[in-house]
């Protein structure tokens, strides 16, 4: 069964300091692979996703993922934080012949001035 | 543009009440999605509907019905509510997948879900 993993609850960083979310999965096929964020007591919002193709993959308010199949991992990346960044972000993943899409646990991002 | 509109936005039950959450979305998907959100456990789904008159479970069933009324509403129902079953639901829709299954899900703005 696909699962994915986010490695930290909660990550800390200043503004204008990089952006680092870690998001790997478990499957012996590469995924379909998609980043949403989600902002107090809102839904979710897709911020990217990976399909086929090139590995870099650019989203919505300066997000970028690069798929590494042979670290099974997709991290989100953003240069310079901006204090509205502050939210929480989930991983996800979906197999090549399933509707199912299954979420990481989410990683709070905290931006301090 | 209203997208995926659940109601209610808030409830409160006793346990064994029972209550119907609803869901409607205006993108002409054909897939519909029930997901809960509970702190540190990220989004489980719940059912799924990959069409109109097509239900599926997901990874967290127990305790829920869903009915796919028509191509625009997709409700989840809690017939006899229990504690456990306190959370956020959300429920999303995207269009068919066709080829890939890479389209991304759409989410309504959740409905928060009290069990005392």
């Amino acid at each position: 069964a696909q699962s994915v993993t986010q490695l930290g609850s909660h990550v800390s960083v200043s503004e204008g300091a990089l952006v680092l979310l870690r998001c790997n999965y478990s499957s012996s096929v590469p995924p379909y692979l998609f980043w949403y964020v989600q902002y107090p007591n809102q839904g979710l919002q897709l911020l990217l996703k990976y399909t086929t193709g090139a590995t870099l993959v650019k989203g919505i308010n300066g997000f970028e993922a690069e798929f590494k199949k042979s670290e099974t991992s997709f991290h989100l990346t953003k240069p310079s934080a901006h204090m509205s960044d502050a939210a929480e972000y989930f991983c996800a993943v979906r197999s090549w012949s399933s509707y199912k899409l299954i979420f990481g646990s989410g990683t709070r991002l905290l931006v301090r001035p | 543009n209203a997208g995926v509109t659940q109601t209610p936005k808030f409830q409160v039950l006793k346990t064994g009440q029972s209550m119907t959450l609803q869901c409607a979305q205006d993108m002409n998907h054909n897939s519909m999605y029930w997901y809960r959100q509970d702190p540190g456990m990220g989004l489980r789904l719940i059912y799924y509907s990959a069409s109109e008159g097509t239900t599926d479970k997901g990874e967290v069933p127990n305790g829920y019905n869903v009915s796919r009324l028509n191509k625009r509403e997709f409700s989840l129902r809690l017939e006899s509510a229990a504690p456990s079953q306190t959370s956020v639901y959300f429920c999303a829709s995207s269009e068919d997948p066709g080829q890939g299954y890479n389209a991304p899900l759409h989410f309504g703005n959740g409905t928060r879900l009290t069990v005392t």
